[in-house]
C-alpha cells in the first residue's frame, strides 16, 4: 500500500499556482519525498525529490513541513500542458528504490 | 537521446500464448524496473534488476519472468497470458551513485490486451 495521501482530483486556472499537498505521516528519517507526473497514459516523469528543506527546479517548489508528516508541490505558473496525474511517494534514496505510487492525484488546468 | 524504449507499444494476445515485451535503455544505468499498470490505478512493480544477471520480484511478480544478460536491456516475459495481465506495462532505469540525483526514467509503455 502506498504511504501516501493525496486528494483524488483538483482544479486549478491556468496562469496561477496549483498547489497539490500529500500527506505522509509514517514517513521514515532517511526516506525522501519524491514526486512524478503522468501526462495521459504516457510514463511517468520526474519533477522533484527532497528530504527535509524546500526545494525549487525549473518545473516546480517543493515544500516540506518541519515534522516532515507532509509536503506540498507548487506549479507556480500552471498552463494546459500541467493536467496529468500527479503521484507523491516516499523512498529511500539509495538501495532498490522500489517506488509504491499511490492512486495520485489528477490535476485539471482550466483555461 | 533515445533514454528507455519499449517495444512493442501495443499488443493483443490470445489467452495462453506467450510474449516478451522488450526494454532496453541507453543511459549505462545499473538498475532496470518493470511495473504495470491497471485502468484509473498507480503503477506497481513486477520485477527489478539492480545488475546484469541480478534480478529481483516486487509487488506482483506471479505470471511473469525477466531476465538481465546486458546492461542495456531488460527483457519482460509473459509464458501463459491470462486476462489478468491485461494491463499497460512501464519499463524504468535508474543510475546510482553519490552526486546524482537518482531518479526513475520511464519508457512510453506497452499496451497489452489479453482475450
Amino acid at each position: 500500500d502506498a504511504k501516501t495521501t493525496q486528494p483524488t482530483s483538483m482544479d486549478c486556472a491556468e496562469g496561477r499556482a496549483a498547489n497539490l499537498p500529500c500527506n505522509h505521516s509514517t514517513i521514515s528519517g532517511n526516506e525522501y519525498v519524491y514526486w512524478y507526473r503522468q501526462i495521459h497514459s504516457q510514463g511517468p516523469q520526474y519533477i522533484i525529490h527532497g528530504l527535509k528543506n524546500n526545494e525549487t527546479n525549473e518545473m516546480a517548489s517543493l515544500i516540506i513541513t518541519e515534522d516532515r508528516k507532509s509536503s506540498t508541490l507548487i506549479l507556480p505558473h500552471a498552463t494546459l500542458r500541467d493536467t496529468a496525474v500527479y503521484y507523491c511517494i516516499v523512498s529511500l534514496i539509495q538501495g532498490a528504490q522500489k517506488l509504491v505510487f499511490g492512486q495520485g492525484t489528477r490535476l485539471t488546468i482550466n483555461p | 537521446n533515445a533514454g528507455v524504449t519499449q517495444t512493442p507499444k501495443f499488443r493483443i494476445l490470445k489467452i495462453g500464448q506467450s510474449m516478451t515485451l522488450q526494454c532496453t535503455q541507453d543511459m549505462n544505468h545499473n538498475y532496470m524496473y518493470w511495473y504495470r499498470q491497471d485502468p484509473g490505478m498507480g503503477l506497481k512493480l513486477i520485477y527489478y534488476s539492480v545488475g546484469a544477471g541480478i534480478t529481483d520480484k516486487g509487488e506482483v511478480p506471479n505470471g511473469y519472468n525477466v531476465s538481465r544478460s546486458t546492461t542495456e536491456d531488460f527483457p519482460l516475459r509473459l509464458e501463459l497470458a491470462a486476462p489478468s495481465q491485461t494491463s499497460v506495462y512501464f519499463c524504468a532505469s535508474r543510475d546510482t551513485g553519490t552526486g546524482i540525483q537518482n531518479i526513475q526514467y520511464f519508457g512510453a509503455g506497452t499496451r497489452l490486451s489479453v482475450l
